[in-house]
């Protein structure tokens, strides 16, 4: 059974910083590009960003482009999200996709707020 | 960059009910668009690809349509369990941008 299983949500005050990880088994991430994706509550569907399978190419959403960092670990299997300079406006649940077999994690929780 | 905007945002329909959901991209995408569907509380679940090839074990009262810059979504019998919110994305460069959503709810 694929599982995609995200951490390291939480609170976190404007200006701080959080690292997303997802973590897959049953399902080998390392030939696939992997995406974040992001809903604030009550909101819509955001994609965030994308990687490579072997890590060397990365886009981004304007919106965190500067700010946040996508990474991966083929050898553990995880994706990462790496988020520096939050604000208010990143509140939401994130989920980590494999676009291809629509394979999504249950998302965390980011919630930032003073 | 490319946007996607969805009409309606909103609707309300009978059991039954023919329903079509518009999604259409500032520039043109080609066939790479993507619909998916989440119900309240549950991640979103792919519905479409390639604007109009059904997803496996979606069932046939789905179907999409559209190529360029004008894309629809069709359930052509509307079902209870149909209840949720509908996103377009387009997926042929980054950033893979969603529609904003049409929610769906039975009259």
């Amino acid at each position: 059974e694929v599982q995609l299983v995200e951490s390291g949500g939480g609170l976190v005050q404007p200006g701080g910083s959080l690292r997303l990880s997802c973590a897959a088994s049953g399902f080998t991430i390392s030939s696939y590009w992997m995406h974040w994706v992001r809903q604030a509550p009550g909101k819509g569907l955001v994609w965030v960003s994308r990687i490579s399978g072997d890590g060397t190419t990365t886009h981004y959403a304007d919106s965190v482009k500067g700010r946040f960092t996508i990474s991966r670990d083929n050898a553990k299997n995880t994706l990462y999200l790496q988020m520096n300079s939050l604000r208010a406006e990143d509140t939401a649940v994130y989920y980590c996709h494999y676009f291809w077999s629509d394979y999504w994690g249950q998302g965390t929780l980011v919630t930032v707020s003073s | 960059d490319i946007q996607m905007t969805q009409s309606p945002s909103s609707l309300s329909a009978s059991v039954g009910d023919r329903l079509t959901i518009t999604c259409r991209a500032s520039q043109g995408i080609s066939n790479y668009l993507a619909w998916y569907q989440q119900k309240p509380g549950k991640v979103p679940k792919l519905l479409i690809y390639s604007a109009s090839t059904l997803q496996s074990g979606v069932p046939s009262r789905f179907s999409g349509s559209g190529s360029g810059t004008d894309f629809t979504l069709t359930i052509s019998s509307l079902q209870p369990e149909d209840v949720a919110t509908y996103y377009c994305q387009k997926y042929n460069s980054a950033p893979l941008t969603f529609g904003g959503g049409t929610k769906v709810e039975i009259k």
